[in-house]
């Protein structure tokens, strides 16, 4: 069974940096694209970016580029989402995705993020 | 504001039919059949509900069909049931700079 699972809930204030994880499970990690979505409160879905974790390739929404870092340990079959420097803004609710060629397949079971002074 | 287009809600009563529509560009759902569409409840991650137009993944219910003309994309549900009341939101692949972008979404109401 093919599972994405997400690290836990987070909360953090300003400036602080944050790494989650996506773990996948039931396939092969290496072969297929993982892709964060973010889901702001109250909003709609907002593709953020993707890697390809056999090789690493990564490719990022020009409204995200700078803002995140996406990468990938084949190792141990994880994807990351991390920041540097966190904004209240960043609240949200972060999804990890598999991309099967054309459409998001699975999702992970999200991790939610508040920055909150 | 969302590259592609969808109504904010949409509703129908139990047994109707609703379509919601998903519109774009020749960028993105007019140049490729790859326009998919995610069922979201509350409190929860989304669902592939139909993938590459009008494919259905196995274990989706056949009441929800898809369909493209154009540079819109729609997606139907026929004889509604209270538990498709949800948002949906279509997505599609694209040529510009972000590869991958989301509708709107759309929140159903069954009455």
């Amino acid at each position: 069974e093919v599972q994405l699972v997400q690290s836990g809930a987070e909360v953090k204030k300003p400036g602080e940096s944050l790494k989650i994880s996506c773990k996948g499970s039931g396939y092969s990690f290496t072969s297929y694209w993982i892709g964060w979505v973010r889901q702001m409160p109250g909003k709609g879905l907002e593709w953020m970016g993707i890697i390809y974790p056999g090789d690493s390739d990564t490719r990022y929404s020009p409204s995200f580029q700078g803002q995140v870092t996406i990468s990938a340990d084949k190792s141990i079959s994880t994807a990351y989402l991390q920041w540097s420097s966190l904004k209240a803004s960043d609240t949200a609710m972060y999804y990890c995705v598999r991309l099967e060629s054309t459409h998001f397949d699975y999702w992970g079971q999200g991790t939610l993020v508040t920055v909150s002074s | 504001q969302s590259a592609l287009t969808q109504p904010a809600s949409v509703s129908g009563s139990p047994g109707q039919s609703i379509t919601i529509s998903c519109t774009g560009t020749s960028s993105d759902v007019g140049g490729y059949n790859y326009v998919s569409w995610y069922q979201q409840h509350p409190g929860k991650a989304p669902k592939l509900m139909i993938y590459e137009v009008s494919n259905r993944p196995s274990g989706v219910s056949n009441r929800f069909s898809g369909s493209k003309s154009g540079n819109t994309a729609s997606l139907t549900i026929s004889g509604l049931q209270a538990e498709d009341e949800a948002d949906y939101y279509c997505s599609s692949y694209t040529s510009s700079s972000t590869p991958w972008v989301f509708g709107g979404g759309t929140k159903l109401t069954v009455l």
